[in-house]
């Protein structure tokens, strides 16, 4: 089973920063296997990115996907208020789901 | 729009059984694999189980595997998930989610599963 490690658990930003968030799998994954969600408290999550870098419908171009193998990053170019979240990535692999343990980005 | 709602969770005692649903509507839903994941309280996201398009297909976490059952009816646009032998650790939310090329695109709202006596 591939383990994805999230990288930092909590990053506390202002609104207007740029987030970096990372994502570390324990083997090599696929690109086309690896997505990013969005989760606000008491809300489902929410399909930001997939096969690495590209944007689900409706997703703002602040938020853009990237790396290969074993190392992927999540980045939202300038925080907006409603992005304040916690953040998952999920990698697909011979018939497993896994995902991180997520990072929680707050408000500084 | 694409929607998919959960339904069936609730309060169940360890050992017992619970069935869920997920109602699709808004996309073709027999081109479409399907999917649960789960979410413990103040805890983070874990997939459970997954069904093929056709229904041929059925894969299942380690955890799970043996209690849970996968279905689906594409003649009536449901997505089903029956859990017997039930602990404490399965207490959670159960997310419905359409399944596309490895990701999930679309997620119901959810529905709470507790599992104590």
């Amino acid at each position: 089973e591939v383990v994805l490690t999230q990288s930092p658990g909590t990053l506390s930003l202002s609104p207007g920063e740029r987030a970096t968030l990372s994502c570390r799998a324990s083997q090599s994954v696929s690109s086309t296997y690896l997505a990013w969600y969005q989760q606000k408290p008491g809300q489902s999550p929410r399909l930001l990115i997939y096969a690495a870098s590209s944007r689900a419908t409706g997703i703002p171009d602040r938020f853009s996907g990237g790396g290969s193998g074993t190392d992927f990053t999540l980045t939202i170019s300038r925080l907006e208020p409603e992005d304040f979240a916690v953040y998952y990535c999920q990698q697909y692999g011979n018939s497993l789901w896994t995902f991180g343990q997520g990072t929680k980005v707050e408000i500084k | 729009e694409v929607q998919l709602l959960d339904s069936g969770g609730g309060l169940v005692q360890p050992g017992g059984s619970l069935r869920l649903s997920c109602a699709a509507s808004g996309f073709t839903f027999n081109t479409y694999g399907m999917s649960w994941v789960r979410q413990a309280p103040g805890k983070g996201l874990q997939w459970v189980s997954a069904i093929s398009s056709g229904g041929n297909n059925k894969y299942y976490a380690e955890s799970v595997k043996g209690r849970f059952i996968i279905s689906r009816d594409n003649a009536q646009n449901t997505a089903s998930l029956q859990m017997n032998s039930l602990r404490a650790e399965d207490t959670a939310i159960y997310y419905c989610a359409s399944l596309q090329s490895g990701r999930f695109d679309s997620w119901g709202q959810g529905t709470l599963v507790t599992v104590s006596s």
